[in-house]
């Protein structure tokens, strides 16, 4: 079973490049999420997908955009990126029963612009 | 809005310890509870969790009791190994409508032989 595939697993980007991270579940899930996790601060939401063809902002949207390309894929674009973008990012996914199964995670891709 | 604390980190502990992360929470109503495990370069892992009041989430030698006259959630072990050295998510879930996971902001645990 894959789960959740992020790719890339690294990146470095110079500041004003633009960038995609994708993401693919192989579960059926409906829901899927952008997470970012910064030293001290856990993990704060960006973007997610209630169900195919719906996004919706998080806690910090500004920077990124989102693609839901289809049920299983999920993209987070940087159109621009900055310094404060520097950051580890996850992608989760989840079914209908969330309260009892919680969110699948990706590994994740670490992300540094310079 | 919903919310999770968590005890600050890191906890250093000898191996053989006992460990106790304490984690309460702040809601609207009666949330499912969660407890997440990030080992060194990895995505976040399902631990445990409980879906109403008295249940008992456990796995690995890990434990927690939801505690609604508490609001609380701890995680607690009798005897961690070096290979528990990991952070720790305590997370909620509203059980109405379409919710998002809350986290909390994570308590990193060193275990030294």
């Amino acid at each position: 079973n894959a789960g959740v595939t992020q790719t890339p697993k690294f990146q470095v980007l110079k500041t004003g490049q633009s960038m995609t991270l994708q993401c693919a579940q192989d579960m059926n899930h409906n829901s899927m999420y952008w997470y970012r996790q910064d030293p001290g601060m856990g993990l704060r939401l960006i973007y997610y997908s209630a169900s195919e063809g719906t996004t919706d902002k998080g806690e910090v949207p500004n920077g990124y955009n989102v693609s839901r390309l289809n049920k299983r894929e999920f993209s987070l674009r940087l159109e621009s990126a900055a310094p404060s973008q520097t950051s580890v990012y996850f992608c989760a996914s989840s079914e209908a029963t969330v309260t009892n199964y919680g969110y699948t995670f990706g590994s994740g891709t670490r992300l540094t612009v310079v | 809005g919903d919310s999770v604390t968590q005890m600050e980190g890191p906890v250093t502990l000898s191996e053989e310890a006992c460990l106790t992360i304490n984690c309460t929470y702040t809601a609207t109503g009666y949330p499912s509870l969660f407890w997440y495990v990030q080992y060194p370069g990895e995505g976040l892992q399902l631990l445990l969790k409980a879906t109403k009041a008295d249940d008992k989430g456990s796995n690995k030698g890990f434990e927690a009791t939801y505690r609604k006259e508490t609001t609380s959630f701890h995680l607690e072990k009798g005897s961690v190994q070096v290979s528990d050295s990991a952070v720790y998510f305590c997370a909620l879930i509203m059980n109405t409508g379409f919710q998002k996971l809350v986290f909390g902001t994570g308590t990193r645990l060193l275990v030294s032989p």
